[in-house]
């Protein structure tokens, strides 16, 4: 399998410009997570859906920030207006599920590093 | 309170020592708990997971889960110098919420 894919890898913009961030989530896998990484924070994160329902969105930031996953094999993460302070490495990730036993083992993508200038 | 709670180090051991790594977690009713790794410039991966009380062991590797004391640790038996990275324990709620510690920098030195 080839794994967690994201693009871009990186991305450079400029503030108050649209971002966009992609994410394929590993085949077979029902549950999909979007993190945030920076130095100061750590790993946040920020919305997972699951069967391609968001069940959790408390972490992201406001309402500038949106994601979507259409269907089983896509999602997206934007933000819009971008600020200086979005800064940091976004991660995705999937698993098989949320019900333990191993299947709720998280695999992560190589992540996207955004710059907002 | 945070939800995980890590030492950040960094720490460091002689390369053919023990590193033990520590994490603490807030939900006593937290049922799943993961150690990653994450190199610098990199994504974290598995390291491997636990959910019952007492020792996992995967080679040099051994996580130790104390349910009553709210903790979770990884051994790392014969470090090597590949082994220096960040060290980030994750623990999975009883609301299906997913936390990661802030990590543990180690270094192993040759």
């Amino acid at each position: 399998d080839a794994g967690v894919i994201q693009s871009p890898r990186h991305e450079v913009t400029e503030m108050g410009q649209e971002v966009t961030l992609r994410c394929k989530p590993i085949s077979g896998h029902n549950s999909l997570f979007w993190y945030r990484q920076t130095m100061m924070r750590g790993l946040e994160l920020l919305i997972y859906f699951n069967n391609n329902v968001p069940i959790d969105d408390s972490g992201m930031p406001e309402d500038r920030f949106s994601a979507k996953m259409p269907n089983a094999s896509f999602s997206t993460l934007k933000i819009q207006p971008s600020e200086p302070r979005d800064s940091a490495v976004y991660f995705c990730a999937s698993s098989l599920g949320l019900a333990g036993g191993g299947t709720d083992t998280q695999y992560f993508g190589p992540g996207t590093r955004l710059t907002v200038l | 309170q945070k939800e995980v709670e890590q030492n950040s180090g960094p720490l460091s051991v002689p390369e053919g020592a023990i590193a033990s790594l520590n994490c603490t977690y807030s939900d006593r009713g937290s049922q799943s708990f993961f150690w990653y790794r994450q190199y610098s410039g990199k994504s974290p991966e598995l390291i491997m997971f636990i959910y019952s009380n007492g020792d996992k062991e995967d080679g040099r590797f051994t996580a130790q889960l104390n349910k009553a004391s709210q903790y979770v640790s990884l051994l790392i038996r014969d470090s090597q110098p590949s082994d220096s990275a960040t060290y980030l324990c994750a623990v999975i709620n009883t609301g299906n919420q997913f936390y990661f510690g802030t990590g543990t920098s180690l270094t192993v030195i040759p």
